[in-house]
């Protein structure tokens, strides 16, 4: 079955570590898209990228960086830079032409110990 | 620039109310509309879409029509189950008149429903 995986599903980072949530689809999708989810709170957009080795920052980009080498593949990194780190984390993908829509992952919770 | 706003929540309804929750949209373009839902630790799903004025997208009961004039896709069920706790988020995905999309969704801010016995 097509869809889009997201791992881990949970992750516990230190202080000033660097680390790296993982987003997969075989959708064939050309775009996507990492978004953070505060508690009670809408989806902010990290980064997103619509075509290989090409990416553009979101809304919140500061922190946090990606790679689009693949295209089934986007991972994403956050850095030691980001000071309030602690969210969900969904990653989507979706087309570039008509839209359809965006198919999400399950999501990784990253917390800070 | 496109922005997306919903009622504010949370909502709370006994099960068999009806079920309305608005969402108001800006868009420079031609926009897609979408309703997601998100149960508790989980991402986001597909629940309806319309991609032009008049559209009615519908799914599991829920139903929204796109209104142009009003610049707004409000979600409705006639009889919530409490199964349908969760959070709803309105979008938009913004596209030229060729209908290539501009590259990203914009949500509202998402609203809390729980459904009480």
């Amino acid at each position: 079955d097509g869809g889009i995986t997201q791992s881990p599903k949970y992750l516990f980072r230190k202080e000033g570590q660097n680390v790296t949530l993982s987003c997969e689809q075989n959708l064939n999708h050309d775009a996507m898209y990492w978004y953070r989810q505060d508690p009670g709170q809408g989806l902010r957009l990290i980064y997103y990228s619509q075509i290989v080795n090409d990416f553009q920052k979101g809304d919140i980009a500061e922190g946090y960086s990606v790679s689009r080498e693949k295209k089934e593949s986007f991972p994403l990194t956050v850095t030691s830079a980001q000071k309030n780190p602690t969210a969900f984390y969904l990653c989507a993908s979706g087309s570039t032409g008509y839209t359809y829509g965006y198919t999400f992952g399950s999501g990784t919770r990253l917390t800070v110990v | 620039g496109d922005s997306v706003t919903q009622m504010e929540g949370p909502v709370t309804l006994s099960e068999e109310a009806f079920l309305t929750i608005n969402c108001t949209y800006t868009a420079t373009g031609y926009p897609s509309l979408f309703w997601y839902v998100q149960y508790p630790g989980e991402g986001l799903q597909l629940l309806l879409k319309a991609t032009k004025a008049d559209d009615k997208g519908s799914n599991k009961g829920f139903e929204a029509t796109y209104r142009k004039e009003t610049t707004s896709f409000h979600l409705e069920k006639g009889s919530v189950q409490v199964s349908d706790s969760a959070v709803y988020f309105c979008a938009l995905s913004d596209h030229n008149a060729g209908g290539t999309s501009y590259g990203k969704l914009t949500f509202g801010q998402g609203t809390i429903l729980t459904v009480h016995p």
